[in-house]
């Protein structure tokens, strides 16, 4: 079953500009990971969050997670033309392990020259 | 370079046939998955394996098999009785012994019916 569900499911923005995506869950988790693919390609990690932080920075990244309101934010910060791709969010529910993460749909991330 | 290696790139199954997809990693890692992905979806898993000699089902594995042998290798059948195999492919590993719950993605397989 799919925990994880990304918004907006495409987005389109220019060079430079800031991108923002996200990830609502269902169930309590253990941490909240992003990945991201390009076409026709495997899933590279990005940035894990664990249940008790709030914030992470990595790079341009920067993820957010409210377990309140069960739900994450991607921000990819001055976007490049190479951060095209598709954005997913994976959740490891709360007592279970990585055998048990579950993928959102993805969002599609087109960024333009 | 240490990693995860899928082959073949592509493949084709004809009707009743069964195909197997390789996966091999040199990570050292304990687990090892099998994914499947169809075109704007997520990510659904099929199988995965905690350690040699052992694996378990995922939510979408009738129709597939596994093997794990030895901890390199983790490939995948997909039998005749996988009635709609055609979706890209994904195996994957991770070592959660060692606190380590990000999962290495090898860069799949497109299966495509004839």
């Amino acid at each position: 079953s799919q925990q994880g569900e990304e918004d907006p499911q495409a987005l389109s923005i220019q060079e430079g500009e800031n991108a923002t995506m996200n990830c609502s869950y269902k169930t309590s988790i253990n941490n909240l990971q992003w990945y991201r693919q390009n076409s026709g390609r495997g899933l590279v990690h990005l940035i894990l969050i664990r249940s008790n932080e709030r914030e992470k920075h990595s790079g341009r990244l920067r993820v957010t997670l409210d377990t309140s309101k069960k739900s994450s934010s991607l921000l990819i910060t001055a976007s490049r033309a190479a951060d095209t791709a598709s954005y997913f969010c994976a959740t490891e529910p709360r007592g279970a392990g990585s055998y048990q993460l579950t993928f959102g749909k993805g969002t599609k991330l087109s960024v333009i020259p | 370079d240490g990693g995860i290696t899928q082959s073949p790139k592509y493949l084709f199954r004809k009707e009743g046939q069964n195909v197997t997809l390789s996966c091999e990693q040199n990570l050292n890692h304990d687990a090892m998955y099998w994914y499947r992905q169809d075109p704007g979806q997520g990510l659904r898993l099929i199988y995965y394996s905690q350690i040699v000699n052992d694996f378990q089902k995922g939510d979408i594995a009738e129709g597939y098999s596994v093997s794990r042998e030895k901890k390199e290798s983790f490939p995948l059948t997909v039998t005749s009785a996988q009635k709609n195999p055609t979706a890209f492919y994904l195996c994957a590993s991770s070592n959660p012994g060692q606190g380590t719950e990000k999962l290495f993605f090898g860069s799949g397989t497109q299966l495509s019916v004839l």
